[in-house]
């Protein structure tokens, strides 16, 4: 596609439950972020994806976050058992190294509430 | 270790004002600068980046210089509009090691624009 695109684009959930977020990076980008996006914390990195290298997790706050790539392309965030402060804005990007440019493009993002 | 401070917000001008938001950083290795844009409502975007020391990135008649000596890279436009009105974010990207591929982002400056 032209952009990365990220779904939902908003999500509320009741405390507890697992949720499912899924970016759709751009074609042909081999890597792919995940930040979050949270008014006390800023932008943190969460995971990063390269191509079919071991992904780099050193950024998930706990164990109850998990990430998958399928096929090098799409990617889904898992939360399991969510909780409060877990709300945030989950944002995706890519970037392609094959040209050098690495500059990182970031989706629309989703909204997660946690009630 | 890598880390971004940034100029805290907001920041208020007046159309035409000339505006600097300054932005330092510590980096293992040789970084990439970055000043990302997120507008009200939408996804963050790339404004300019420099990646080796003395490079001027510009974009908008938005500049930044790459300064290795005082590791800075302060966002600056000489006439701002009210169409500017954004959060700004200062990111470095590491040039050295696992740290590779990830973006360290500042804790943004809002910037509004009155007519």
């Amino acid at each position: 596609g032209a952009g990365v695109s990220q779904s939902p684009s908003n999500k509320v959930t009741e405390k507890g439950k697992d949720v499912e977020l899924r970016c759709d990076p751009i074609s042909g980008h081999t890597a792919l972020y995940w930040y979050r996006q949270s008014l006390g914390q800023g932008l943190e990195f969460l995971i990063y994806f390269q191509g079919n290298s071991a992904p780099d997790k050193s950024g998930l706050p706990s164990d109850r976050f998990s990430a998958e790539r399928t096929g090098g392309s799409v990617s889904t965030l898992t939360i399991q058992r969510t909780q409060q402060e877990d709300s945030a804005v989950y944002l995706c990007a890519s970037s392609s190294r094959k040209t050098g440019e690495e500059t990182q493009y970031f989706g629309p993002g989703t909204r997660l509430l946690v009630l | 270790g890598n880390s971004v401070t940034q100029m805290e917000g907001p920041v208020t001008l007046s159309e035409e004002a000339f505006l600097t938001i300054n932005c330092t950083y510590t980096a293992t290795g040789y970084p990439s600068l970055f000043w990302y844009v997120q507008y009200p409502g939408e996804g963050l975007q790339l404004l300019l980046k420099a990646t080796k020391a003395d490079d001027k990135g510009s974009n908008k008649g938005f500049e930044a210089t790459y300064r290795k000596e005082t590791t800075s890279f302060h966002l600056e436009k000489g006439s701002v509009q009210v169409s500017d009105s954004a959060v700004y974010f200062c990111a470095l990207r590491s040039g050295r090691g696992s740290t590779l591929g990830r973006l360290y982002f500042g804790r943004g400056t809002q910037l509004t624009v009155w007519p």
